[in-house]
């Protein structure tokens, strides 16, 4: 059974602190990993899909990247509009569908 | 190039009553799924479409039910609601599988 953890559960960081989200992953084969950006009573928000150990994919403020076994969505000098809740999700090569199983999210809290 | 739409946005039901929901993909996708999210278990997979086909289904009771038509738009029923029904239910739509866009949501309370 496919599993995803996230941690921490919250974070609470200043503007312009720097740090790191966790994903730590088990799933029999990857067919991808991928991160989203949810903000309060609206849907997920696509950031990232990542294949394989090693790729890196930047966005602004946010950088992902992929080992064997776990993700890091890392964000640089953040402000407050980075303010949510991140998803990491993963797809598996044996699933015959485009099922997603996700973890249950980072909430972030950038303070001014 | 419009994103995923689903209606109702809010929808307030009492129990043992049945509902529809309504979900719109991106034009060009074929693959629609649905997923429910509550604070204490996250988004959790509720079945996924394909060109009319149900190709896969989570762990959900039999009153969770589904179709997708020829246009690629897609439905869910659930039957004689429950309180625990309460949640925030999202459609996903995609391509290949790869990136995999969210519509807003439809936010059902039971009461």
């Amino acid at each position: 059974e496919d599993q995803v953890t996230q941690s921490p559960e919250a974070l609470r960081l200043q503007e312009g602190e720097s740090s790191s989200l966790n994903c730590s992953y088990t799933v029999s084969g990857l067919r991808g990993l991928f991160w989203y950006r949810q903000d309060p009573g609206k849907g997920p928000e696509f950031l990232f899909t990542l294949y394989s150990a090693g790729e890196e994919k930047e966005k602004e403020r946010l950088k992902a990247t992929l080992t064997k076994k776990e993700s890091f969505l890392h964000i640089t000098a953040p402000k407050p509009e980075d303010s949510a809740t991140y998803l990491c999700a993963v797809l598996d090569s044996g699933a015959g569908s485009y099922q997603l199983t996700f973890g249950k999210g980072t909430k972030l809290s950038v303070i001014p | 190039k419009a994103g995923v739409t689903q209606t109702p946005r809010y929808l307030i039901k009492t129990r043992g009553q049945q509902v529809t929901l309504s979900c719109s993909p991106i034009s060009g996708h074929r693959s629609v799924s649905w997923y429910q999210q509550t604070p204490g278990q996250g988004l959790q997979f509720l079945f996924e479409y394909f060109s009319e086909t149900q190709r896969n289904k989570g762990n959900f009771p039999g009153r969770f039910s589904g179709r997708q038509f020829s246009n690629s738009r897609s439905e869910m029923n659930v039957s004689t609601l429950e309180l625990g029904d309460s949640a925030l239910y999202l459609c996903a739509s995609t391509i290949t599988g790869g990136e995999q866009y969210f519509g807003p949501g439809t936010r059902l309370t039971v009461t």
